[in-house]
């Protein structure tokens, strides 16, 4: 079966920095765009970032474009998501999503977990 | 960035009554919408697709309709684990956005 499984988040001072990681397995990784969604607490939810299937197109939010990165490894079926410049707005559970069609930007069926990114001094 | 403006905020609506929900995007997405219910404490769920394509195990009571800027998410006859907030996501153009969501609550 499909499974996703954040982690790394954590407690992090404003400024610094933080590497989520998103183990997938139950399907072929390597066919799918890959996002990162987060929502803040009590709040709704905002989509963060884009992968394509094989790592080339990157998309970002205007709110993280610059200090966020987006990547894959494809080979170990991981997603990563590198957070710098931390600041206590992307407090928020960050989820990773899997495109519900491969190759295809139509909406996301799988979601993990979630992993909470606290940003406070 | 595409702006989407859901309504109403608060529905409410008791079981077997039929629920509308709106979006609205500030330019065409053409039918690159979805639609996700959420629960308190659990991951987004996805309804709909393709504006109106029910993912995957979806009950038929779930249904969507529209295209370019207006959408619509229709539950025929709500049941009790229906009652939950809904977004709509457009995925067409970069940087894809959410609605804010409505919630449907039992009134």
């Amino acid at each position: 079966q499909v499974q996703l499984v954040e982690s790394g988040g954590g407690v992090v001072q404003p400024g610094r920095s933080l590497r989520l990681s998103c183990a997938a397995s139950g399907f072929t990784f390597s066919n799918y765009g890959m996002h990162w969604v987060r929502q803040a607490p009590g709040k709704g939810l905002e989509w963060v970032a884009v992968i394509s299937y094989e790592g080339s197109l990157k998309y970002y939010a205007d709110s993280v474009k610059g200090r966020f990165t987006i990547s894959r490894d494809n080979f170990k079926n991981m997603l990563y998501l590198q957070m710098n410049s931390l600041r206590g707005e992307d407090t928020a559970l960050y989820y990773c999503t899997r495109e519900n069609i491969p190759r295809a930007a139509t909406g996301n069926d799988y979601w993990g977990q979630g992993t909470l990114v606290t940003v406070s001094s | 960035e595409i702006v989407l403006t859901q309504s109403p905020a608060t529905l409410s609506l008791s079981p077997g009554e039929r629920a509308t929900l709106s979006c609205r995007a500030s330019q065409s997405v053409s039918r690159d919408l979805a639609w996700y219910q959420q629960k308190p404490g659990q991951a987004p769920r996805l309804l709909i697709y393709d504006a109106s394509t029910r993912a995957t195990g979806i009950p038929a009571r779930f249904s969507g309709s529209g295209s370019g800027t207006d959408f619509t998410l229709t539950i025929s006859s709500l049941e009790p684990e229906d009652f939950a907030v809904y977004y709509c996501n457009q995925c067409g153009n970069w940087p894809s956005t959410f609605g804010p969501g409505t919630k449907v609550d039992m009134k």
